[in-house]
């Protein structure tokens, strides 16, 4: 069973520009959720679809904003890039069952950076 | 707003030795304390959760308890490899109200000395 694949893995961008990151989660799951990796501030949930709908999100301005489709696949898209958008970004992907444990696997991230 | 904090960034342990990771929670409310080892270049990967009515959970090598009166988890690693140097970061799932959220610690970074 293939993993989380996210492309690309790595992403170099200027300052101003928009990017559009991909997530295909594990056959099977119906629900991805993004997180932004820094050092600074770690690991910090962006948002979550399920069901091509978006359920939760974090704290995080407008310029983040994201869709599913209906094939479960997902893309973030981040608006005028700013250098603090530098970061991984990481999907993970999960069946999100009701009562359920519902593991999170993870994609090996996208490497984005912004000068 | 509610978080999960790590109390130490960095561990050094001697291979063989058992290692414990701590992690401090403040979301009462969450369903499952879920512990991830990240490696450089990869993804976190999950190793073990405990849900939050059970107050001790073993797996292969590890085992985490979870301790609610003071909210506090922790990992322990029995014999140490080198192969378990990495960073592991707590995380507490809320999954209430239709909300679906991890909330990751920041990270101890375990440095296994051979």
């Amino acid at each position: 069973k293939a993993g989380v694949t996210q492309t690309p893995r790595y992403l170099i961008k200027t300052r101003g520009q928009q990017v559009t990151l991909s997530c295909s989660p594990i056959s099977g799951h119906r629900s991805v959720s993004w997180y932004q990796q820094t050092p600074g501030q770690g690991l910090q949930f962006l948002f979550e679809y399920f069901s091509e709908t978006q359920r939760n999100k974090g704290n995080f301005p407008g310029r983040f904003s994201g869709r599913q489709f209906s094939n479960s696949r997902s893309e973030m898209n981040v608006s005028t890039l700013e250098l603090g958008d530098s970061a991984l970004y990481l999907c993970a992907s999960s069946l999100r069952t009701s009562g359920g444990r519902n593991e999170q696997f993870f994609g090996p991230g996208t490497r984005l950076t912004v000068l | 707003g509610e978080s999960v904090g790590l109390h130490l960034p960095t561990l050094s342990v001697q291979e063989g030795d058992n290692s414990i990771i701590n992690c401090a929670y403040s979301n009462s409310a969450s369903d499952y304390f879920i512990w991830y080892k990240q490696e450089s270049g990869k993804g976190p990967q999950f190793i073990i959760d405990i849900r939050s009515n059970m107050d001790k959970r073993q797996g292969q090598r590890v085992t985490v308890l979870l301790n609610k009166t003071v909210k506090h988890l922790s990992l322990q690693i029995a014999a140490t490899q080198p192969g378990d140097s990495a960073v592991y970061f707590c995380a507490d799932l809320y999954s209430g109200a239709g909300s679906y959220q991890l909330t990751f610690g920041k990270g101890t970074k375990l440095s296994v000395i051979p």
